[in-house]
């Protein structure tokens, strides 16, 4: 299996921050690379496909970049809407696996 | 549209059977693999396994075989997931998720809105 850790767990940032997280493969993924959103009790939204594709309907602060196996997903300006958790996850191989997710709270 | 239906909560007891099933509307039901995703409360997300609505073919997480089943009733457009022996480690909501293929790149992009399963 892939391993997948996110980093960091948490952090915490203010409306209009540039924030940065990240993802890490354990082994090369080319593109491989999905970022998802949730919000408390409900279902992960996608985000970002193939490491860097804006999925349609997702505002265009949301950006991933990234290749083999380190990756990064930003959100330029962050909003009060984009408080949540985030999840990476390949699709390289079978089984798909998530990282840990990050958690972006209010300061 | 697009959406994936799930059905209600569930209260289990420990080696007891769940089955959880999932509505596909809105698409051509046998062009899309659908995967299935588990979260126990306050973690993360588990991949479980997935099933190919158009054959009937699966493949499911080590960690799980032997106790999953996912199949399928192409004229209900619908996708079943049982899980049998649980345990209340299984106590988690799950979630049925289409699979969305540009070119070779796959990814979750319809999902459904999460059966709380619980184990007590």
């Amino acid at each position: 299996d892939i391993q997948m850790t996110q980093s960091p767990s948490s952090l915490s940032a203010s409306v209009g921050d540039r924030v940065t997280l990240r993802c890490r493969a354990r082994q090369n993924i080319r593109n491989y690379l999905n970022w998802y959103q949730q919000k408390p009790g409900k279902a992960p939204q996608l985000l970002i496909y193939a490491a860097s594709s804006l999925q349609s309907g997702v505002p265009s602060r949301f950006s991933g970049s990234g290749s083999e196996t380190d990756f990064t997903l930003t959100i330029s300006g962050l909003q009060p809407e984009d408080f949540a958790t985030y999840y990476c996850q390949q699709s390289h191989n079978t089984p798909r696996t998530f990282g840990q997710g990050t958690k972006v709270e209010m300061k | 549209q697009v959406q994936l239906v799930q059905s209600g909560a569930e209260v289990k007891k420990p080696g007891a059977s769940v089955n959880v099933s999932c509505k596909a509307s809105g698409y051509t039901f046998t062009t899309s693999y659908i995967h299935w995703v588990r979260q126990a409360p306050g973690q993360g997300l588990e991949w479980m396994g997935l099933i190919d609505p158009s054959g009937g073919t699966t493949s499911y997480a080590q960690s799980l075989q032997g106790r999953v089943t996912l199949t399928r009733d192409t004229s209900a457009t619908t996708i079943y997931l049982e899980l049998r022996s649980l345990r209340s480690e299984d106590t988690a909501v799950y979630y049925c998720a289409r699979e969305w293929r540009d070119w070779a790149m796959d990814s979750f992009d319809i999902w459904g809105q999460g059966t709380m399963v619980t184990v007590s």
